[in-house]
């Protein structure tokens, strides 16, 4: 069964870049078929998905995101990771990766989820 | 419009039907996915692909679709299925979009 954990900085100030990784266990990130995804949800709030990579290196991002965010993988350590701009206190959130199994993209394992602050 | 909306807040009594519904113009052309939130914790996938149910997720849970709305049922509600419950489906490139998200509160 696959395992997903989050680890990065917990408190960024404005104006920083935010940093995650996403370390994977129990399966192989450069397997096809798979799509790696970010998933945020602010205190209080609802879901929003920042956007996926693939085995391949190729990415879909959210719209409203697309000009912050950058996703990518490393097949070595079988992680993948999140850097997103320019970050300002609505970038607040808890930040989950997750796995979709479908290039209909759909999460049936997410990682427990890590907590950033960005403070003003 | 690739919108997705969920009533705020639905309650029922343990033991009854729980219906949530979730609208979007683009459901007609694409999947519905549901999840359930418990506080504190992760969403977990409960319906795909419209009415699949995922191994070791109870039969109360059933999905179904028709037209621009989907719903999600939950049959003789436990307490313990009090949680916040998210629609969630794709756009025509492929992007991710989700509903805004319903409470559900089991009296």
């Amino acid at each position: 069964q696959v395992q997903l954990q989050e680890s990065g900085p917990g408190l960024l100030k404005a104006s920083e870049t935010l940093s995650l990784t996403c370390s994977v266990s129990g399966g192989s990130v450069d397997r096809p078929n798979y799509y790696w995804s970010w998933v945020r949800q602010p205190p209080g709030k609802g879901l929003e998905w920042i956007g996926y990579v693939y085995y391949t290196g190729s990415t879909n991002y959210n719209p409203s995101l697309k000009s912050r965010v950058t996703m990518s993988m490393d097949t070595s350590k079988n992680q993948f990771s999140l850097k997103l701009t320019s970050v300002t206190a609505a970038d607040t959130a808890t930040y989950y990766c997750a796995r979709s199994m479908s290039v209909v993209v759909n999460f049936e394992s997410w990682g427990q989820g890590s907590l950033v602050t960005v403070s003003s | 419009s690739s919108e997705l909306t969920q009533p705020p807040s639905v309650s029922v009594s343990p033991g009854q039907t729980a219906r949530i519904t979730c609208s979007g113009d683009a459901l007609p052309r694409q999947y519905t996915y549901w999840y359930q939130q418990k506080p504190g914790q992760a969403p977990v996938l409960v319906i795909y692909k419209d009415t699949e149910r995922p191994s070791g997720i109870p039969e109360r849970f059933s999905g179904s679709s028709s037209g621009t709305t989907a719903t999600l049922t939950i049959s003789g509600v436990p307490p313990e299925d009090e949680a916040d419950y998210y629609c969630q489906s794709t756009d025509s490139s492929g992007a991710v979009v989700f509903g805004g998200g319903t409470k559900l509160t089991v009296l």
